[in-house]
């Protein structure tokens, strides 16, 4: 499709379980950022790649968040032993090119941890 | 940090009325500053940006003038559309930094 793709849409897991979501950029897109928002919030940032290269990892909250995009084109955000507080929208975002704060931002997927 | 204020909603209004939504931000530097609105089951869609002071961003009728001199970039339409139903978030990029930075968001309700 021409738009960000994220999958799973929603994604229901107890707590202490991996997830693993995925997120396939726009075509050519330099620039990918994953965002967390929680219900009634703005989106709030979690970490970006110029190409395969992590530019910012400042905004994931702990060691068990990890992002990843080893080609340069799809990404996946991995959360180790989940818990309740991780439930949240996880939005993805690439952008043409670097720096210019122009984002085209997917679906998201919604993450519940029971 | 960095951060952005943006009025608390709902905003409800009647079709066709003026629409004003503040937003104010904190920043080092000189940011570039963004409206991004987001649809019912839509992902978030970038709506008017300004990189400098005194710029407008304009698009679809709803316009946004950067002040730097009161730290704000508040967003106006003249006649609102039912369509136009949806939230509204304010953001910055800051100047040392290539990540957005989001407001709470502002959801607006037109009624017919």
């Amino acid at each position: 499709g021409a738009g960000v793709s994220q999958s799973p849409r929603y994604k229901v897991t107890k707590r202490g379980q991996d997830v693993a979501l995925r997120c396939d950029p726009i075509s050519g897109h330099v620039s990918l950022y994953w965002y967390r928002q929680a219900l009634g919030q703005g989106p709030e940032f979690l970490t970006y790649f110029n190409y395969e290269a992590q530019q910012d990892k400042s905004g994931l909250p702990n060691d068990r968040f990890s992002a990843e995009r080893p080609e340069g084109s799809i990404s996946t955000l991995t959360i180790q032993r989940t818990e309740q507080r991780d439930s949240a929208m996880y939005r993805c975002a690439s952008s043409p090119r670097e720096g210019t704060g122009e984002l085209f931002f997917g679906e998201g997927s919604r993450l519940t941890v029971l | 940090g960095d951060s952005v204020t943006q009025m608390e909603g709902p905003v409800t209004l009647s079709e066709e009325a003026f629409l004003t939504i503040n937003c104010t931000y904190t920043a080092t530097g000189y940011p570039s500053l963004f409206w991004y609105v987001q649809y019912p089951g839509e992902g978030l869609q970038l709506l008017l940006k300004a990189t400098k002071a005194d710029d407008k961003g304009s698009n679809k009728g709803f316009e946004a003038t950067y002040r730097k001199e009161t730290t704000s970039f508040h967003l106006e339409k003249g006649s609102v559309q039912v369509s136009d139903s949806a939230v509204y978030f304010c953001a910055l990029r800051g100047g040392a930094t290539n990540k957005l930075i989001f407001g709470t968001g502002t959801l607006l309700a037109v009624q017919p």
